[in-house]
């Protein structure tokens, strides 16, 4: 099984660009989420969804939207790049609601500039 | 706001000592979990304890948790150069929407040196 499985590896933007990150997972897992990593920061909950067609913010949501068409895929999208943005991002599944184990993808290297 | 926090941020030890992280969080959870993350990589589950455990052991790791005190600790034995990597402990935020979000503490740098 592949797992987690996140598009491109790594992206460099200028500012204003609007891209997608790409997050797919085999698992049959309802729950799928998107963190971002920062130095020193730890990981931190920018959305999540419960379900296809269900979606809900995080920490961090200003400047990122996602949607849940199917159970496979959850897509985040930069509509206006800022280099506030510029980080690793993390897609994580998970087969339970009751904040059971997570799933992560390998990351998605983004630097705006 | 960080719900779990780490300590120490960093740690260096020989091969063959015994490695302890410790993690303290805010609020009252559901579970406590340990993730590890080697460099360049996503995260690996590596171990839950719940509430109602005080203590979990899986291979070389042993893990504690003392609910009044709010903190665990992850003790890995017998290090090995190969357990080089950051360490992060999680706890559940509570139930927003029917999904429990964990949130993540800033994590501990292991290096292990041979």
């Amino acid at each position: 099984n592949a797992g987690v499985t996140q598009t491109p590896k790594f992206q460099v933007l200028k500012t204003g660009q609007s891209m997608t990150l790409q997050c797919a997972q085999d698992m049959n897992h309802e729950y799928m989420s998107w963190y971002r990593q920062d130095p020193g920061m730890g990981l931190r909950l920018i959305h999540y969804s419960v379900g296809a067609g269900i979606t809900d913010q995080g920490e961090v949501p200003n400047g990122y939207n996602v949607s849940r068409s199917t159970t496979e895929d959850f897509p985040l999208r930069l509509l206006s790049a800022a280099p506030s943005q510029t980080s690793v991002y993390f897609c994580a599944s998970s087969y339970s609601r009751g904040a059971g184990e997570l799933f992560f993808g390998e990351g998605s290297r983004l630097t705006v500039l | 706001s960080q719900q779990g926090e780490e300590d120490p941020q960093a740690l260096s030890i020989q091969e063959g000592e015994n490695a302890t992280m410790n993690c303290s969080y805010k609020t009252s959870i559901n579970n406590l979990q340990w993730y590890r993350q080697n460099s360049g990589r996503g995260l690996v589950h590596l171990i839950l304890i719940r509430s109602n455990e005080r203590e979990k052991h899986s291979g070389r790791l042993r893990v504690t948790l003392d609910t009044s005190k709010k903190s665990s600790s992850l003790l890995i034995t017998a290090s090995r150069a190969a357990d080089t990597a950051s360490y992060f402990c999680a706890t559940d935020a509570g139930l927003s929407g029917g999904y429990n979000k964990l949130i993540f503490g800033a994590g501990t740098r292991l290096a292990v040196h041979p």
